[in-house]
């Protein structure tokens, strides 16, 4: 069965970095999107983006450019969501979600969340 | 204004029917777009429902019931989640999502209330 397991909850300094692991399984890592999507405490979705798992190729959206960074190791089937200079405002949960196609198609299978809390 | 706008709340009761509406932004017309909808509960990563664009554009989620459906209204430019025979597990907030822009856009979501 096709799952997406996420690393878990971090606790950074603001400044700091993180990085949040998303492990899939149960089918071709490599025939799939992989979007990421940030929820805010008590906040709706926001998609941040997606990566390309066939070229690594990311595309960021209109507000998470510079900080926040989309990788791959496919050998192992895994994306992962690197933000750097943390701040009190990227406290959140953050989903990676894989989809058919990196555009207008649905993301079906989410993984549980990884909670990031910037604190000092 | 949001490109998309749902109410932030809705209540119904056991066994009714509940629409929830996601109203797409002034000079954007809802007929060229796909609409997602999403299902999350709370403490629960978002789970997909279906997509609509027409009658011969559509899809429905791996597992979602049948009793939830979607549609659109022409008239006042936004994408329909109808659910019917509502449940206490409909319980739930309810995202709607499109493509715009090279860019997927979420709603603000409707909170449902059952009871």
């Amino acid at each position: 069965q096709v799952q997406l397991v996420q690393s878990g909850s971090e606790l950074k300094k603001p400044g700091a970095s993180v990085k949040v692991s998303c492990k899939a399984s149960g089918y071709t890592f490599t025939s799939y999107a992989m979007n990421w999507v940030r929820q805010a405490p008590g906040q709706g979705l926001e998609w941040m983006g997606w990566i390309n798992t066939n070229t690594g190729n990311p595309t960021y959206a209109q507000g998470f450019t510079g900080r926040f960074v989309f990788s791959l190791d496919t050998s192992v089937s895994t994306a992962y969501l690197q933000i750097s200079s943390l701040k009190a405002e990227d406290t959140a949960v953050y989903y990676c979600a894989r989809s058919y196609c990196g555009g207008d198609c649905s993301q079906d299978y989410w993984g549980q969340g990884t909670l990031v809390t910037v604190s000092s | 204004q949001a490109v998309l706008t749902q109410p932030s709340s809705l209540s119904a009761s056991p066994g009714a029917s509940a629409s929830l509406t996601c109203t797409l932004r002034s000079g954007i017309n809802v007929g060229t777009y796909r609409i997602y909808w999403y299902q999350q509960k709370p403490g629960s990563p978002p789970q997909y429902l279906l997509r609509y664009k027409s009658d011969s554009d559509k899809q429905q989620g791996s597992g979602v019931p049948s009793r939830f459906s979607g549609s659109k209204d022409a008239s006042a430019n936004a994408g329909i989640l109808l659910i019917s025979g509502l449940q206490s597990e409909d319980e739930a907030d309810y995202y709607c999502m499109i493509w715009h822009s090279s860019a997927l856009v979420f709603g603000g979501g409707t909170k449902l209330t059952v009871l």
